[in-house]
């Protein structure tokens, strides 16, 4: 299986100031039909996983403008410009290479 | 509003069955498909299971090949995960995620939580 692995483990951010989350994947995430399958969520305490990022970089219907996504291949990045008070809690990656879909271990954005 | 709502989740001994299920409501059920992703207390998501819109096209977990069977019924807007032989470590609360696209799971339930423990 493909094994994401998300760095920082943890990280402490100050409302205002920008955040980065790295995923690198154990092999390329390119699939066949020539898209990559890399997707990003948050999820808050006691919340289900909400979807901000897909496709590597596409954001989601709603989700602020403040969260990017970018990368290629085996490396990719999660950016918030500038952190509010709502970001805080688990971010994960996810890839789809069919059929099995694997999640990064998370990463905790707490004050 | 959208929503997908999972029941079935229960405490269980070892070796013993569930059937979870997946309902949905306010949307065409039948175009789309979904997966069942669990996370054990305190860790992180783990992906389950798979089905496509049509149900021709199932996945599965190698931990849990051979034990789950997912299936859903159009009829009824409802996704099942039928669970055997269940283990300890399957212990974990389940989500059913409605997909927009092949990584994009763009609607999750609240979860049903599954405890196997003797």
């Amino acid at each position: 299986d493909i094994v994401l692995t998300q760095t920082p483990v943890s990280l402490s951010v100050t409302p205002g100031q920008p955040a980065s989350i790295s995923c690198k994947s154990s092999q390329s995430l390119l699939h066949s039909d020539g898209k990559t399958y890399l997707s990003w969520y948050l999820q808050r305490p006691g919340q289900p996983p909400q979807l901000l990022i897909y496709e590597v970089s596409n954001r989601f219907s709603g989700v602020p403008r403040r969260f990017s996504g970018s990368g290629s291949g085996t490396d990719f990045t999660l950016k918030i410009s500038r952190v509010e008070a709502e970001d805080f809690g688990l971010y994960y990656c996810m890839q789809y290479m069919q059929p099995a879909l694997t999640f990064g271990g998370g990463t905790k954005v707490d004050i | 509003q959208l929503q997908v709502v999972e029941s079935g989740g229960g405490v269980v001994q070892p070796g013993t069955s569930l059937r979870l299920s997946c309902e949905a409501s306010r949307f065409t059920f039948i175009s789309y498909g979904f997966h069942w992703v669990r996370q054990a207390p305190g860790k992180g998501l783990q992906w389950v299971s798979f089905i496509s819109s049509d149900g021709n096209n199932k996945y599965y977990a190698d931990s849990v090949k051979g034990r789950f069977t997912i299936s859903r019924d159009n009829s009824k807007n409802k996704v099942d995960l039928q669970m055997n032989g269940l283990r300890t470590e399957d212990t974990a609360l389940y989500y059913c995620a409605k997909i927009k696209g092949p990584d994009a799971f763009e609607l999750w339930g609240q979860g049903t939580m599954v405890t196997v423990s003797s």
